[in-house]
């Protein structure tokens, strides 16, 4: 099982859109999750695709074709500037990718 | 207050020592996870535990050991045979196999 993020730092203005790349790796249906780490705070999740929310105004679809989980925001914020994490879980192992880092610009 | 507590923050260890990281939970969780975080690598897991007196190896278990005997408790030495002790390690626990982790704040460990 793999995730990757493709992009290490994503730099936008507030307003813009904003998508996170996801992949993933991985035969069957997979449990996958997106965790935010903001400044001086503890990791911690911001959705998982089984559920089908929007937190914060970020929305991520499962697309089983392309093997992806891309993370959404139409206008992003100044507070949504953090590190993000895609999660993959499966038989009892959470797996991570690499992190993208979220910089929104006044 | 529920959470995950790791201590200390900060841990500073000269070459050659082992040295434990502590990590406790009051969420009455089962599974307790160990992971390192290194820039540019994403989280690391080093081991896992799914029960009182269980636990596996991740990917990276080499040079590290953990012990199970409080649900609480899940603590993690860095032995003296992990080449690249300097990191930061992050605890979390889960309390059922498909939820959620919760994170602890972490402890960063510098070996010189």
């Amino acid at each position: 099982q793999r995730v990757t993020q493709p992009e290490k730092l994503l730099s936008v203005f507030k307003g813009a859109p904003v998508e996170l790349k996801c992949n993933y790796s991985y035969s069957g249906s997979p449990e996958l999750f997106w965790y935010v780490q903001y400044s001086r705070q503890r990791l911690q999740l911001l959705l998982r695709h089984i559920s089908r929310e929007s937190i914060k105004g970020f929305t991520a679809d499962l697309n089983k074709g392309e093997t992806s989980f891309h993370l959404k925001k139409p206008f992003a914020q100044e507070e949504d500037s953090a590190m993000y994490y895609c999660a993959l879980y499966n038989f009892n192992k959470f797996y991570f990718g690499s992190g993208t880092k979220l910089n929104v610009k006044p | 207050d529920g959470g995950i507590t790791q201590s200390p923050k900060y841990l500073f260890r000269k070459e050659g020592q082992n040295v434990t990281l502590s990590c406790e939970q009051n969420l009455n969780h089962d599974a307790m996870y160990w992971y390192r975080q290194d820039p540019g690598q994403g989280l690391r897991l080093i081991y896992y535990s799914q029960i009182v007196n269980d636990f596996q190896k991740g990917d990276i278990a080499e040079g590290y050991s953990v012990s199970r005997e409080k649900k609480e408790s899940f603590p993690l030495t860095v032995t003296s045979a992990q080449k690249n002790p300097t990191a930061f390690y992050l605890c979390a626990s889960t309390g059922r196999a498909d939820s959620p982790l919760h994170f602890g704040n972490g402890t960063r460990l510098t070996v010189t």
